[in-house]
């Protein structure tokens, strides 16, 4: 089965603190994603990745940045937090030759 | 640019009844992937179901069904009998040949009470 881990579950910050989210797959996936999850919002793609050192925005990247620098691991980096990117943060990833996508068990982020 | 649409915000259902969730989806693309997860209390994500443009055959699986109709831009997932453990929120997405990216309707959450 395939295996996607988040290192926190749950995380609390303060505004202005550097926040990292890593997330690691198991599965030798070419593709990695990040989503926020907001009541009423649905799943909101923050960035992807389709290989190493390759990034791509999704429909929310400001206040936000990744890395990539092995292919089992995508990390999601938020320079300066702030109160409203507390959220659900949900990683994912994604064989390019199958369709589905794995997703992680979710870090939930508070920003205080 | 691609849309999908889950009208139904929440529902809520009493044990053994049977359920059906609406998605309605946007594309001008000809080939696509619709997709089904569920994410229970714990918040993972789970895939339930695939499903691609060229294959409008409806599935069951166990008290789950789905009815994809290219007509309507629709594909309907149904709960038969549903249970308690069936509460979660779930989620409709599209995905378009060629992009590894999914689009996500903003979710129903099924509340299912004895």
């Amino acid at each position: 089965d395939v295996k996607v881990t988040q290192s926190s579950r749950y995380l609390v910050k303060r505004t202005g603190e550097k926040v990292f989210l890593e997330c690691v797959q198991d599965m030798d996936h070419e593709n990695m994603f990040w989503y926020r999850q907001d009541p009423g919002l649905g799943l909101r793609l923050i960035y992807f990745s389709y290989d190493v050192k390759m990034k791509e925005k999704g429909d929310i990247p400001e206040g936000y940045s990744v890395s990539r620098e092995k292919k089992e691991r995508f990390s999601l980096i938020l320079e300066s937090a702030s109160t409203n990117q507390t959220s659900m943060y949900l990683c994912a990833s994604a064989d390019t030759a199958r369709v589905g996508q794995y997703f992680g068990p979710g870090t939930r982020l508070t920003v205080t | 640019a691609q849309k999908v649409t889950q009208a139904q915000t929440e529902i809520s259902v009493v044990e053994k009844e049977d359920v059906t969730l609406d998605c309605v989806y946007e594309t001008r693309d000809t080939t696509y992937y619709l997709f089904w997860y569920k994410q229970p209390p714990s918040g993972e994500l789970v895939f339930l179901i695939r499903r691609n443009s060229f294959d409008e055959q409806n599935e069951i699986s166990g008290r789950y069904s789905w009815n994809f109709q290219k007509s309507t831009s629709s594909f309907n997932f149904t709960i038969t009998a549903s249970q308690v453990v069936d509460s979660a929120v779930y989620f409709c997405a599209l995905r378009l040949s060629g992009y590894s990216t999914l689009t996500f309707g903003k979710g129903t959450m099924l509340l299912v009470s004895p």
